[in-house]
């Protein structure tokens, strides 16, 4: 069974670090990996999206990165802010289907 | 830009009614998704249509649900008779492709049954 596992489950931090969620997942073959966001009572917002072919993929404070061989990906957030206060979640294509699995979720809470 | 619209917002029923969720998908993508949000299990997919076509519908956790979708702006997922297992949030999502284009997520039906 393909599992996804995101480390730690739940962070609070105070405005300004810097902070690394941890994804870990079973599949040797994933097509590509993927970074959403949940805010409470809302669907999921696609942050990052990294082929299987690539290394990381960067937006604005966003750094997610991929490691295949070690079943791994981070996402890093620069300068946290409170508005950052969200569930993260990962999930990855399998190589031959169209279906995302994905993680449990890490919840963070950033405080001014 | 409209997103994907899901309606109702909140269902609360009694065990045994049936139940109809409704998703209107982004003009233009191919894709749409059904997704099952509960905290035991996390986000399950219970069905995925390419052109209006159901492709995979192996997430179905038993008969007493169905999926449609009627036309590329519509889909519906029904529930008879529903259980109050089936409380959760219900997604609908949809793509411009399957895999190399992100999903974008409706803001869900938390569904209730008593």
């Amino acid at each position: 069974k393909q599992e996804v596992t995101q480390i730690p489950a739940a962070l609070s931090v105070p405005e300004g670090e810097n902070l690394v969620l941890n994804c870990s997942f079973t599949d040797s073959a994933i097509y590509n990996l993927q970074w959403f966001r949940q805010d409470p009572g809302k669907g999921l917002t696609s942050l990052l999206l990294i082929q299987s072919s690539q290394r990381e993929q960067t937006s604005g404070r966003l750094n997610a990165s991929l490691d295949k061989s070690s079943g791994r990906s981070t996402l890093y957030i620069a300068a946290s802010q409170p508005g950052d206060s969200a569930t993260y979640l990962c999930a990855h294509h399998t190589g031959n289907t169209d279906k995302l699995i994905f993680g449990t979720g890490t919840r963070l809470q950033v405080f001014p | 830009d409209a997103g994907v619209i899901q309606s109702p917002r909140h269902e609360v029923t009694e065990m045994g009614q049936e139940v109809t969720l409704r998703c209107k998908p982004i003009s233009g993508h191919d894709y749409l998704f059904w997704y099952r949000q509960t905290m035991m299990r996390g986000l399950e997919l219970l069905i995925y249509f390419n052109n209006n076509v159901p492709i995979d519908d192996s997430g179905m956790p038993e008969d007493r649900f169905s999926a449609k979708m009627p036309n590329a702006s519509f889909s519906t997922l029904k529930i008879q008779p529903s259980e109050p297992r089936d409380s959760a949030v219900y997604f609908c999502a949809s793509s411009l492709q399957a895999r190399n284009q992100p999903q974008h997520f409706g803001d869900g039906t938390r569904l209730s049954i008593l």
